[in-house]
């Protein structure tokens, strides 16, 4: 089955300062790649996704890369802010059943 | 709309009871997921759904686990017996189709097993 690993597991930046996250996946037939994020004690939300025929796309201060070839895919936070502290979760759609596989998580936090 | 609902938000039992969770998912939803998430770690799908048929339970522990959605539209997962390593929040996801569509999430449960 899929296999998705994340890092890192904690991340601190200032706040204005640049956040990334990566991700790398086993399955070379996945080819839906969403990011969720989670505040605490609050229920996973969608912040973006990426489809595997596209590089990149960009949200406002959120973007997503993906890499086909090596199997991994980034996303960068810009300018980040008290509020964009939280656990994000990255994943990979795969399987007959196309069920989705999560990383393991990264605690973002921001310091004004 | 009304998001994805799941009942009860709180639960603590002994090991070797049972339990049984509730999920009503968005209308109009046909995939519905039940998912297990272990304190600091990443959700991991128990079993899915595709209106009242079982697409995926390969990570499912059938031998203390069974979910059921009748009627394709609400779902309960039940846990007999209970252990320790079962403490985890119990997440319940919809999403309009299987596939490359939002999974929208519950609040999900939070299971201690005590």
């Amino acid at each position: 089955g899929e296999n998705v690993e994340q890092h890192p597991s904690t991340l601190s930046v200032q706040e204005g300062d640049s956040a990334v996250i990566k991700c790398t996946y086993s399955d070379s037939a996945s080819n839906y790649f969403p990011w969720y994020k989670q505040e605490l004690g609050k229920r996973p939300q969608l912040i973006i996704d990426i489809r595997s025929n596209v590089g990149e796309k960009k949200d406002q201060r959120i973007a997503v890369t993906l890499n086909k070839t090596a199997k991994h895919f980034s996303l960068h936070i810009t300018e980040t802010q008290p509020e964009d502290s939280a656990v994000y979760f990255c994943a990979a759609l795969s399987g007959s059943a196309r069920q989705l596989t999560f990383g393991s998580g990264t605690q973002l936090t921001v310091l004004p | 709309e009304a998001g994805v609902a799941q009942s009860p938000r709180y639960k603590i039992i002994e090991k070797r009871q049972s339990v049984a969770f509730w999920c009503n998912p968005i209308s109009g939803h046909a995939t519905l997921y039940w998912y297990q998430q272990i304190l600091g770690q990443g959700p991991k799908l128990l079993i899915q759904f595709q209106n009242n048929g079982v697409v995926d339970d390969s990570q499912l522990p059938k031998d203390r686990f069974s979910a059921e959605r009748l009627k394709g539209v609400d779902s309960t997962l039940k846990i007999q017996p209970a252990k320790l390593e079962d403490s985890a929040v119990y997440l319940c996801a919809s999403s309009l189709q299987a596939g490359e569509y939002e999974q929208y999430f519950g609040p999900g449960t939070r299971l201690t097993v005590t």
